[in-house]
Parts: structure tokens; sequence; C-alpha cells
């Protein structure tokens, strides 16, 4: 079965300063992996994916992720916090035994930029 | 070209009344599910589909309906409102089979009295 844990609820940094969110996964599949971001108030916006070939996939706003196999790991950076980056992440794995496109979704991280 | 459009924004129900949020896309995607989000629990999956005419359970699909007579739309129906049901309802479409990259509609805020 797929699942995902996301490490710290809350995670506060100061502008400027380095952004980890982490992300480990469960599967029984080769994944796919996501990143989303969700501004206040709106839907979710896809950040970046790894599906197959480079394990170091660059999305958008300068966020980036590495998948590592071994660590069951898909950890996002950036590594200048904005205070526009303030809003909530989650990170999402493929079920890719159903057949369809379903994503599996971890608990969020609420991110706060500090000025 | 809108995306996934979802209706209403916010709505407000009492125990034991029906209603239907609506979803549409334009992207003619064949895939569509709808999501409930919780604080502190994440997206979780409530119905899914991936073509008209065919439907499937998510993880969460007691007390919600779905059908899909069309590519574009893809209609949540609360049977008999709960306040557990007190949720944001995410609609979401992606192509099929595609990579699994799903596009979000805004969301609609549900509150059960």
């Amino acid at each position: 079965a797929q699942s995902v844990t996301q490490l710290g609820s809350h995670v506060s940094v100061s502008e400027g300063a380095l952004v980890l969110l982490r992300c480990n996964y469960s599967s029984s599949v080769p994944p796919y992996l996501f990143w989303y971001v969700q501004y206040p108030n709106q839907g979710l916006q896809l950040l970046l994916k790894y599906t197959t070939g480079a394990t170091l996939v660059k999305g958008i706003n300068g966020f980036e992720a590495e998948f590592k196999k071994s660590e069951t790991s898909f950890h996002l950076t950036k590594p200048s916090a904005h205070m526009s980056d303030a809003a909530e992440y989650f990170c999402a794995v493929s079920d890719r035994q159903t057949g369809a496109n379903n994503l599996f979704f971890g608990t969020g991280t609420r991110l706060t930029v500090i000025p | 070209n809108a995306g996934v459009t979802q209706t209403p924004k916010f709505q407000v129900l009492k125990t034991g009344q029906s209603m239907t949020l609506q979803c549409a896309q334009d992207m003619n995607h064949e895939y569509m599910s709808w999501y409930r989000q919780d604080p502190g629990m994440g997206l979780r999956l409530i119905h899914y589909s991936v073509g008209a005419g065919i439907t499937d359970q998510g993880e969460v699909p007691n007390g919600y309906n779905v059908s899909r007579s069309t590519t574009e739309d893809f209609p949540l129906r609360l049977l008999s409102a709960a306040p557990s049901q007190t949720s944001v309802y995410f609609c979401a479409s992606s192509s099929y089979p595609g990579t699994y990259e799903q596009y979000f509609g805004p969301g609609t805020r549900l509150t059960v009295t």
C-alpha cells in the first residue's frame, strides 16, 4: 500500500534561509512523486514531479526535490526563502496499483517565513 | 481555458439536507476526482472516474455519490448531510493514463450545522 509521511506540520524559516521540507513515502511499486503548494483559500498547484529519469527535479519558484530510492525520500528544498513562499506544502505519491491516476497525500507542512 | 471550475465556493447546510457540488473541466481530461481536505489530515480521495460512465470509490466514499455522464462534468452529491462532512472539497482532473499530474479546482467550503 502507498502512504506518505511529512515530518513537521509547521516549519519556520527566516527570509533568505534554506527551506527544507521532508517527505518519506512507502510504495510497493516504483512511485511517481509530487509536491503541491496551497496558498490561503486556494486550490493546490503543482510545484514539481518525479516520474522517471533524473532524480533531482526542478520546479517552479526555485524549488527542487531529490528522489532517493534507498531512503524512500523526496525532500523539497529551496536555497533562499522568500516571503511569498509562505504557504502549505503537500507531498503526494501515485497509486499505481489501481491503474487509475489516484494520489495519496501527506498531511501537509505549513511554511512560515520570518522577515 | 478555465481549467477546473467548482461551484459553489461556499455552502452552509443543515443536517439531513442534500446538495450537489459541481465540477467541470475544459481540458478534455479523462480522469477526474474528488477530495476532501480536513485540518491535519491532508487530502483524502472520495470518488474518482477514469472516463464517462466509469466511477469508483476512493478512501472515504461513505455519504457521497458521483456520476460521470460527460467527459467535462463530475458532480458530487451529498445524500443526507452530516456535521462530519464539514470540510473543504476539491475536484481535480488529469490526462489518463498519463503521469498522474492532477489539476485542482479552487475548492468548495462546506459547513453542515
